[in-house]
């Protein structure tokens, strides 16, 4: 159990597109969703907390113009990437939490989304 | 100063050896502590939770000390297939989720 899904695992787009990437909980309730975004050697930075129904709350430094993201259901929560620029190209990774009586660090990690912006 | 350190290494090894790995926090609020592995373009996965009264799971063992802000992993009886990048995490407050990562000591074990 507790499995999460993202999509796509990697795009390529040219700079100034905007992509969105899904992350799901495919067999439970996610109150609560995680974006990461991890460059190469470098360690997990977290973007922003969802919670189902509200907006996110975002870590300093990561414009919530640029990094948009819905948590509309449960089970759902979506990161577009607006305007993207080369320099946004990373690994963004998802998490989900929710497990009732599972306290919230207890996380389930997506696979992952490649994004390279050309 | 990071809020989790970790050396990058990379820590080379035999097959069979034992090998540690260590990490400092910053935050002396923190309440919980993990190692979790993450292996080459994948997400990363719990490893183990660490207590700190110690713990183990198998090969695997982990340390934390409160006092020092240091949390430790051993790994005995090292397998080809315990090469990966292993990353130091630590949760704030439990009531929001918050995960610090350390940037990951990644190990090679070899034939």
């Amino acid at each position: 159990g507790a499995v999460v899904s993202q999509h796509p695992s990697w795009v390529i787009c040219k700079s100034g597109t905007s992509v969105k990437i899904e992350c799901r909980s495919l067999d439970f309730q996610a109150t609560t969703m995680f974006w990461y975004r991890q460059f190469p050697k470098q360690s997990l930075m977290l973007m922003a907390t969802s919670n189902e129904g509200s907006k996110a709350t975002y870590e300093q430094g990561v414009e919530k113009d640029k990094f948009l993201i819905n948590h509309a259901s449960l089970t759902l929560s979506t990161l577009t990437v607006t305007s993207a620029h080369p320099e946004d190209s990373s690994f963004y990774i998802c998490s989900a939490a929710g497990l009732a009586g599972v306290p919230s660090y207890e996380q389930y990690f997506g696979p992952g989304t490649r994004l390279t912006v050309t | 100063r990071k809020e989790v350190e970790q050396d990058p290494g990379p820590f080379n090894v035999p097959e069979g050896a034992t090998v540690a790995f260590n990490c400092t926090y910053s935050n002396s609020a923190s309440q919980s502590f993990f190692w979790y592995r993450q292996d080459c373009r994948k997400e990363p996965k719990l490893l183990m939770s660490v207590y700190s009264s110690g713990n183990e799971d198998g090969r695997f063992t982990a340390q934390l000390n409160r006092a020092s802000q240091y949390i430790s992993l051993l790994i005995r009886d090292s397998k080809l297939s315990d090469s990966a990048t292993y990353l130091c995490v630590v949760n704030l407050a439990s009531n929001t989720g918050k995960l610090i990562f350390g940037q990951g000591t990644t190990l090679q074990v070899k034939p």
